[in-house]
């Protein structure tokens, strides 16, 4: 069972960059990694996905280490509409039968920005 | 068309009603989710359809029951619900039954009283 652990809360102020931390010890070998931001009463949004080493898009960067038994979301430059709680998944890329592991949200974090 | 539409936006019911939650997607997605998010806690997956059939099911009551009548629409029957059902309703959608991109509708908020 890959399990996530991530920090219940994070600060940080407008135009810095946040970086939130994943454990994940028990990481398997075909799992993915995914982070996922929701606001109060809606529904998450995927923000990115990764394997290994970095994966960077328009919103954010997904930094894997070798062992890949932690990821590290990175929000460049945030601003007040950042603040939301951020979730990290780890499954497979393909459900196989064993289980919902990747579906599983963990507790989350929630980052608040302030001025 | 990315968007995930879920009706009704609330509703309130009684612990003897019969009601159902609907939810559409038009991105020819295949699998298709059920979640419940209470109030601070993450959401929790109810059931999954891969294909228009019953590929995961938590361990859910019998009081909730989902229906998958065509590949972008998805129901969840609601009868005989008890106060601690209230919570947020999730539907999502996924290209695939796959660990990937699910695109997250705006939730029902049900009440049971």
């Amino acid at each position: 069972l890959a399990k996530t652990t991530q920090p219940i809360s994070m600060d940080s102020y407008e135009g810095q960059e946040v970086n939130i931390t994943c454990s994940h010890n028990n990481i398997a070998t075909n799992d993915y990694i995914t982070w996922y931001q929701q606001f109060p009463s809606q529904g998450p949004r995927f923000i990115i996905q990764g394997y290994k080493t970095k994966v960077t898009n328009e919103v954010a960067s997904l930094f894997i280490p070798a062992d890949r038994k932690s990821s590290t979301l990175s929000l460049p430059r945030v601003s007040l509409s950042d603040t939301a709680v951020y979730y990290c998944l780890v499954g497979d890329i393909m459900y196989s039968g064993g289980g919902a592991d990747g579906l599983t949200f963990g507790k989350g974090t929630h980052l608040i920005i302030q001025p | 068309d990315t968007e995930v539409t879920q009706t009704p936006k609330h509703l309130v019911m009684g612990m003897t009603n019969k009601k159902s939650l609907k939810c559409e997607q038009h991105m020819g997605h295949r699998a298709m989710y059920w979640y419940k998010q209470k109030a601070k806690k993450p959401p929790e997956l109810m059931f999954v359809y891969s294909y228009e059939k019953l590929s995961i099911n938590e361990s859910v009551p019998s009081r909730f029951s989902p229906e998958c009548p065509n590949s972008s629409l998805l129901n969840l029957h609601l009868h005989a619900l008890q106060p601690e059902d209230s919570a947020l309703y999730l539907c999502a959608s996924s290209h695939e039954l796959e660990v990937n991109e699910q695109y997250f509708g705006p939730g029902t908020r049900l009440t049971v009283t």
